[in-house]
Order: C-alpha cells, then structure tokens, then sequence
C-alpha cells in the first residue's frame, strides 16, 4: 500500500516552454503533497506543500509564479514549471501523507528534467 | 539555525559487517526522527520512525538509537548485503509542525562482496 506514482519520468524540453509533472496517491487518498527539488548529491529541498482544495504554500526563495501547483482532487498535485530555463534543470520529487501514519511520507520516484 | 548532518563521505564496508550511519541536529526538538533509503535517481523510501521517548527501534536487520540529549540518531544495518548499498537519509519534522519534514544530505553505503 501506500504508493505514489509520478510522471513523466524523465523530459528533455526546449527553454522558454512549460513542463507539467503529475504526481498521484495509488491507493490512498492524501488530503496533503509535497513537492521537493534535488541537485546531485545534495539533500531535498522542499519546494512547496500541496492542500487539496486550497492553494499551495512555497518556501521561501521558491517562485510560486514559475512553480504553478495544483492539487484538485486528493489523489493528484501537479507541478508546472513554467518558461523553463536551463537553471530549472534537476531532479523533483513529490510525496505525499498516509493519515493515520503520522508524518510519514510516501514518495514517487521523481522526474528529471533537463532544459536544453 | 536549524541544521541537520550526516556523514558526506561515502561509508564502504565489507559484505556481512555492520554499517553504523550517524545523524546529528542542532537547534531542533523533534518528537521523532525518520530514515529513508534512496537509490540513484529514485525518491526515497520510508524505512524506519523512532519516536522521542523511544531510545531503540528494530525492523528486521535495521536497528536505530535516538538519544535527544546527544541530539544524535545512529542507524545500523547488520549483517549487510551488497543490496543494501544506497544513500540514506535522516530526516526530522519541523518545529512548529506544518507537517514539513526537513532532510539531511545522506550518507551513501556501499557493500562490497
């Protein structure tokens, strides 16, 4: 149980374009998501938290207006990167909260994306 | 500021030791502390939760210590396999709750047969 799937996998985009990535709870519903960005051999960094229904709360330094999140239904948030650069290149993951399992997160096995 | 550490240096040990992993925290007062295992180019994976009040949590051939005075959590796997060659990663709630889990950098292992 538990599982979270993200897509795509990997994508290779031409700067000035958007890029969506959908993150989805499987088999669980997750009232909240989390989206993270990763530079190689570094830690995660927590970009935003994703609410179903409401809108989403960015860390600071995070550009909500090149970072859209969107969390319409307590199975999918979807991130999109908009007007990518080649500065926006990296590796993000989302997760996602089992209730009842305290702070627990569930992660999906992250997208990389490369802006040519 | 709030900081988390683990060993950057990658860990190499011998196939059936155990490796000992460490994560410190300073300016912290976690009510538990998580480890997750990441594979390259993987999210990570839950693996263990030790609660404050708990000083040891065993799963199988994991085994981690909590010591809040210390500020220190150590993360063992006996008799390691080369299967369990990854980075882990420690990983605290933080203070003020919001449900955001903050993360250490991670300690690659790698097992050598």
């Amino acid at each position: 149980g538990a599982v979270v799937s993200q897509h795509p996998s990997r994508v290779i985009c031409k700067s000035g374009t958007s890029v969506k990535i959908e993150c989805r709870s499987l088999d669980f519903q997750a009232t909240t998501m989390f989206w993270y960005r990763q530079f190689p051999k570094k830690s995660l960094m927590l970009m935003a938290t994703s609410n179903e229904g409401s809108k989403a709360t960015y860390e600071q330094g995070v550009e909500k207006d090149k970072f859209l999140i969107n969390h319409a239904s307590l199975t999918l948030s979807t991130l999109t990167v908009t007007s990518a650069h080649p500065e926006d290149s990296s590796f993000y993951i989302c997760s996602a909260r089992l209730a009842g399992r305290g702070n627990i997160q569930y992660f999906g096995a992250g997208t990389r994306l490369s802006v040519l | 500021s709030q900081k988390i550490e683990q060993n950057s240096e990658a860990l190499n040990i011998q196939e059936g030791k155990t490796a000992t992993l460490t994560c410190n925290y300073t300016n912290y007062s976690p009510a538990y502390l998580q480890w997750y295992r990441q594979d390259p180019g993987r999210g990570p994976v839950f693996l263990l939760l030790i609660r404050e009040n708990e000083k040891e949590k065993r799963k199988e051939r994991l085994k981690v210590t909590f010591d809040t005075t210390l500020k220190q959590s150590l993360f063992h796997i006996t008799a390691s396999q080369p299967a369990d060659s990854a980075t882990y990663l420690c990983a605290l709630e933080q203070d003020g709750g919001y449900n955001k889990l903050i993360f250490g950098a991670g300690t690659r292992l790698a097992v050598h047969p």
